[in-house]
């Protein structure tokens, strides 16, 4: 079972840049999250979706858009990127945000020059 | 809105017990989970509490008092696999909000 896949793995930027992250599942999940880890922060909700169609912000939304078209993908955007957003980006998928456990994919490092 | 206290960090030595604890000021919230992350990799799921009291799930049981607003995960028998930090979060209106992390040391 691939469970929750993010592409891409690695990635370099330079400050202006743009670009998208994938997030795929195949679990049939509801619900689909993106957070950003960085040292001695922990684990930030930037957006996540309820449903097909649906997106909404978390804490930390500010410099990202999302696009939940289909059920099975979650792509979250870097319109112009800048050093500050230089992080591990996961994203996650669960079938119950209130009971059930989220799903990890194994994150994408970005690095911001 | 939620604020999850964690310790920082926490030592133990193998074989031993260990609480990781989890304080909260929140307006309510509908669960309270327990993820675990080893260097380098993804969080994955340990337990989580609906009700207060003590929920058992294998090694990984966790603990909640929403009256006093607290969580606890009890480590026993450490083993230098657990070395890894171990994050605790709630869940309310569709989302997950996590703690900072506690990192735990398990020395031989």
């Amino acid at each position: 079972n691939a469970g929750v896949t993010q592409t891409p793995k690695f990635r370099v930027l330079k400050t202006g840049q743009s670009m998208t992250l994938l997030c795929a599942q195949d679990m049939n999940h509801e619900y689909m999250y993106w957070y950003r880890q960085d040292p001695g922060m922990g684990l930030r909700l930037i957006h996540y979706s309820v449903g097909e169609g649906t997106t909404a912000k978390g804490e930390v939304p500010d410099g990202y858009n999302v696009s939940r078209l289909k059920k099975q993908n979650f792509l979250l955007g870097l319109e112009s990127a800048a050093p500050s957003q230089t992080s591990v980006y996961f994203c996650a998928s669960s079938y119950s945000s209130d009971t059930g456990e989220l799903f990890f994919g194994e994150g994408s490092r970005l690095t911001v020059l | 809105g939620q604020s999850l206290e964690q310790p920082s960090e926490v030592t133990a030595v193998e074989g031993a017990i260990v609480q990781i604890n989890c304080t909260y000021q929140t307006s309510g919230f509908n669960g309270l989970f327990w993820y675990q992350q080893h260097a380098g990799e993804a969080p994955t799921f340990l337990s989580y509490n609906v009700l207060d009291g003590l929920e058992e799930k294998g090694r990984f049981s966790s603990f909640l008092s929403r009256s006093k607003g607290y969580s606890y995960l009890p480590l026993k028998e450490l083993q230098m696999k657990d070395s890894a930090s171990y994050f605790c979060a709630v869940s309310q209106g569709g989302k997950l909000i996590f703690g900072q992390g506690t990192e735990l040391s398990v020395k031989p």
